[in-house]
């Protein structure tokens, strides 16, 4: 089974600073990928930053990048330079080819403050 | 480039009535999925399709939800009848893959906010 598990339910940053979210997951698999969604108010989900698990490098996207460390399945999302519009909430998400399905964790509020 | 598409965004139905959201994937997409998120909880899925067979309805509870993917294009997610823990968020997404491999980015549309009474 695949698991994927965001242990901080909520976290704070103020404007400009970097904030970190933590993620990790389980998979026996060769072959995933893994992503962050945010979802503000409106309940879309918006796709942040994906990682192909071959890939050594870390995915970077502006100001989000992430920091992919195989060997102990974790893939924390940084934030640099934080905005107000950042607010939302942030889920982890891991897809595998057997279950070809992505597996959420269960999210992590962030706040933004000035 | 068109997003995915739902509707309705909100309903609101007594219990043991019944309810169907639509949904329109984004063009060429083969992979269709149906997601539930109970407020503060992740998004669970309920139905995939490929194209329009189902690939995955193991967490779709059969006796009171159904969904059909016509045509291998729309999607219709049903609900009779509808329970009070049904209310959640239903979300639709889509990916580009049609041959069952893993890798191509999913997208979200908006989603239906269901509130049973």
């Amino acid at each position: 089974a695949q698991t994927v598990t965001q242990s901080q339910p909520e976290m704070s940053v103020q404007e400009a600073e970097t904030v970190t979210l933590s993620c990790t997951y389980d998979t026996s698999e060769s072959d995933y990928y893994l992503f962050w969604y945010k979802q503000p108010p409106s309940r879309q989900m918006i796709l942040v930053i994906r990682q192909e698990a071959y890939k050594q490098q870390n995915a970077t996207e502006n100001r989000f990048s992430v920091n992919f460390q195989k060997a102990a399945k974790s893939f924390s999302l940084k934030i640099s330079d934080s905005q107000l519009g950042d607010a939302a909430m942030y889920f982890c998400a891991q897809f595998t080819g057997t279950a070809s399905k992505l597996t959420f964790g269960t999210g992590t509020r962030l706040q933004v403050t000035l | 480039e068109a997003g995915v598409a739902q509707s309705p965004r909100y309903k609101i139905i007594e219990k043991r009535q019944s309810v169907a959201f639509w949904c329109n994937p984004i063009s060429g997409h083969a992979t269709l999925y149906w997601y539930q998120q109970i407020l503060g909880q992740g998004p669970k899925l309920l139905i995939q399709f490929q194209n329009n067979g189902v690939v995955d309805d193991s967490q779709l509870p059969k006796d009171r939800f159904s969904a059909e993917r016509l045509k291998g294009v729309d999607s219709t997610l049903k609900i009779q009848p509808a329970k009070l823990e049904d209310s959640a968020v239903y979300l639709c997404a889509s990916s580009l893959d049609n041959q069952g491999r893993s890798g191509n980015t999913i997208y979200f549309g908006e989603g239906s906010w269901l509130t049973v009474v």
